[in-house]
């Protein structure tokens, strides 16, 4: 079955600088791969998803970037703020519906 | 428009105590699903509901695990009887579900708060 590997677990970064997240996925028909972002006491909210069938994808200070030759994916966040501060999920689906989360990394933005 | 529901939001239980979880999904959403949550990790689904179906529990440990969506809108998970490692955070998600045997069927998850189960 599907198995998401992700890195860092943890991760500190200065305000206003970048922070990266990176996955790999083992099943080689996962096409949708959403990121997860769950702030302390909350579900996971989606921040931004991609499919296969594009490469990279922007939405404000947000993008995720898609290898399909490498199995893997990243979550890029740029000038960070403080309430960026969460723990973030990837995910890998092969579109039926079945989520395979990775283990999270906690994100922390220092002022 | 209101998310995901769920209720209680905190249990603590004794062991072998048997305990119940609530989830009202998005209104209109057909597909819900009920995922646990150990500390540290991401979400692992338990099962998944068509409608009043369940289409996927291959997950749910079904000698003391079980849930219902009897009207196709609100489910319960049940635990009886709760054991130690099942304290964790059961979190519910629902979707629109699939609208179209021909085409990618339309999956965003939304995810409700989830209820932190403690089982003393």
């Amino acid at each position: 079955g599907e198995n998401v590997e992700q890195h860092p677990s943890t991760l500190s970064v200065q305000e206003g600088d970048s922070a990266v997240i990176k996955c790999t996925y083992s099943d080689s028909a996962s096409n949708y791969f959403p990121w997860y972002k769950q702030e302390l006491g909350k579900g996971p909210q989606l921040i931004i998803d991609i499919r296969s069938n594009v490469g990279e994808k922007k939405d404000q200070r947000i993008a995720v970037t898609l290898n399909k030759t490498a199995k893997h994916f990243s979550l890029h966040i740029t000038e960070t703020q403080p309430e960026d501060s969460a723990v973030y999920f990837c995910a890998a689906s092969e579109g039926t519906y079945k989520y395979i989360f990775g283990t999270g990394t906690r994100l922390k933005v220092l002022a | 428009e209101a998310g995901v529901v769920q209720s209680p939001r905190y249990k603590i239980i004794e062991k072998k105590q048997p305990v119940a979880f609530w989830c009202n999904p998005i209104s209109g959403h057909n597909t819900l699903y009920w995922y646990l949550q150990n500390l540290g990790q991401g979400p692992e689904l338990l099962i998944r509901y068509e409608n009043e179906e369940a289409v996927d529990d291959s997950q749910l440990p079904k000698d003391r695990f079980s849930a219902e969506r009897l009207k196709g809108v609100d489910s319960t998970l049940k635990i009886q009887p709760a054991e130690l490692g099942d304290s964790a955070v059961y979190l519910c998600a629902s979707s629109l579900g699939r609208r179209s045997r021909t085409i990618q069927p339309y999956n965003e998850q939304f995810f409700g708060p989830g209820t932190r189960l403690t089982v003393l």
